[in-house]
């Protein structure tokens, strides 16, 4: 069946360091991929989100890879800060043909920025 | 910039009670959604809605939930008699079209007693 994936529940980095989180997922046919922050106390927050005719994406100190081969989601901050400090869960669609909000989370891990 | 509300922040209810959760997803948006997260695990989806009925639904959403939108802003979720595991923080969340980007709300936290 579907399911998606963290390879590690909790990441410590310094301030000003890059942090790269990492998610594999199985179904080969998942076409739509997201990643999303959840701050402690707050619901899901979007990041960034990646198709899978695509191989990278990048945005605002954030960049996805997607490596469709051995089914792996990455996401790396730049220059990560302090109030990147939360959890991270990447997501795919889990229906297909129904509408991109139906979505299987990962686990989430837990990104420490240390100043 | 629009946001999903939520309503109430926290619920604190005995066994076998009846919850309704209220959300007022963002106005221009058609499709709408719960989620649940468990503390310490990962969101999980229940059921969307659209065009005024439920279009998805997951094994979680048994005959003890139902949604409704009773107006034009409302989407609100109902347990009719709760168990101490469906003590959660329940997400709603909204899109504008069928592709668009999901916005979650704050959530309402549950505990049963």
């Amino acid at each position: 069946g579907e399911s998606v994936g963290l390879h590690l529940p909790t990441l410590s980095v310094q301030e000003g360091d890059n942090s790269i989180i990492n998610c594999a997922y199985s179904n080969s046919a998942s076409d739509y991929f997201i990643w999303y922050k959840q701050e402690s106390g707050k619901g899901p927050q979007f990041i960034i989100d990646i198709r899978s005719n695509m191989d990278k994406r990048q945005g605002q100190r954030v960049t996805v890879l997607l490596n469709k081969t051995v089914k792996h989601l990455s996401l790396q901050i730049a220059a990560t800060q302090p109030g990147d400090s939360a959890v991270y869960f990447c997501a795919e669609k889990g229906n297909y043909g129904g509408s991109q909000g139906n979505l299987i989370f990962g686990k989430g891990t837990k990104l420490s920025v240390k100043p | 910039e629009p946001e999903v509300t939520q309503t109430p922040s926290h619920q604190v209810t005995q066994m076998g009670q009846e919850v309704i959760l209220r959300c007022v997803p963002i106005s221009n948006h058609l499709y709408f959604y719960w989620y649940r997260q468990i503390l310490g695990q990962k969101v999980e989806f229940l059921v969307s809605f659209y065009n005024n009925e439920i279009s998805e639904k997951s094994e979680i959403f048994d005959d003890q939930f139902s949604v409704e939108r009773p107006d034009g802003s409302n989407f609100t979720l109902k347990i009719r008699s709760t168990k101490l595991e469906d003590s959660a923080m329940y997400f709603c969340a909204s899109i504008r079209s069928k592709a668009g980007e999901l916005f979650f709300g704050e959530g309402s936290r549950l505990t049963v007693l």
